[in-house]
């Protein structure tokens, strides 16, 4: 049974703080790993992906893995309010990449 | 990345009828998925919708219940077959193409059943 888990929250941060989401996984088999953002009654949006160990950075969003550890990370530097959502990690594995989604982590952002 | 579209965006149905969605892409795709999002969950994978042949089910989901067809690289539609409210959930297609595993999601589909 692969498993995603995340620190379900909720979460808050003040505007301008950085915002640190965790999320574990059990397959060792794993290739790549997602953050999608959903916002309240929307799809989920893609955030990030990483498939290498160590840090990726877009703009205000850094994402961490490291394999060893079954660890992957996401940073929001310089929180907004509009960064206010549920943020889901997701793990590729097997032979079609399936997607196992973490049970997400809802963020606030406080003004 | 492609525009997915998705129809109905909502419907509320009867229990034990069955309702189809269909997933339209503007592009060829290599990978097509079905997920639902039950009430304030994640999501969870029903099946890879396979072009030319039968889909490939998740553990817990099965055809005669949620039977899927992909007559070609565009397109897709999930039934949810004999309807319960159990099944009252958000249905969401998702696409990626060879090479890559990102995967970019429709805008769902929103079922209540009463």
């Amino acid at each position: 049974q692969k498993e995603v888990e995340q620190n379900s929250g909720p979460l808050s941060v003040p505007e301008g703080a950085i915002a640190s989401l965790n999320c574990t996984y059990s397959d060792r088999g794993s290739q790549s790993f997602f953050w999608y953002r959903q916002y309240s009654g929307k799809s989920p949006e893609l955030i990030m992906f990483i498939y290498s160990n160590g840090d990726k950075e877009d703009g205000r969003f850094t994402a961490q893995l490291n394999k060893a550890s079954q660890y992957v990370s996401l940073l929001i530097r310089d929180s907004q309010p509009s960064d206010s959502a549920t943020y889901l990690c997701a793990v590729a594995s097997g032979s079609a990449r399936q997607l196992t989604f973490g049970s997400g982590t809802q963020l606030t952002v406080l003004p | 990345s492609a525009v997915i579209s998705q129809k109905p965006s909502r419907d509320i149905c009867q229990r034990g009828t069955s309702l189809t969605i269909q997933c339209q892409v503007d592009s060829q795709v290599t990978m097509m998925f079905w997920y639902r999002q039950q009430p304030g969950q994640s999501l969870t994978l029903i099946a890879t919708a396979n072009q030319g042949s039968e889909a490939t089910y998740e553990s817990g989901f099965v055809i005669d219940k949620f039977p899927i067809s992909r007559p070609n690289l565009t397109f897709s539609t999930l039934t949810v077959s004999n309807m319960s409210p159990e099944d009252s959930s958000i249905y969401l297609c998702s696409v990626s193409d060879r090479g890559t595993d990102t995967q970019y999601f429709g805008p769902g589909t929103r079922l209540t059943v009463l």
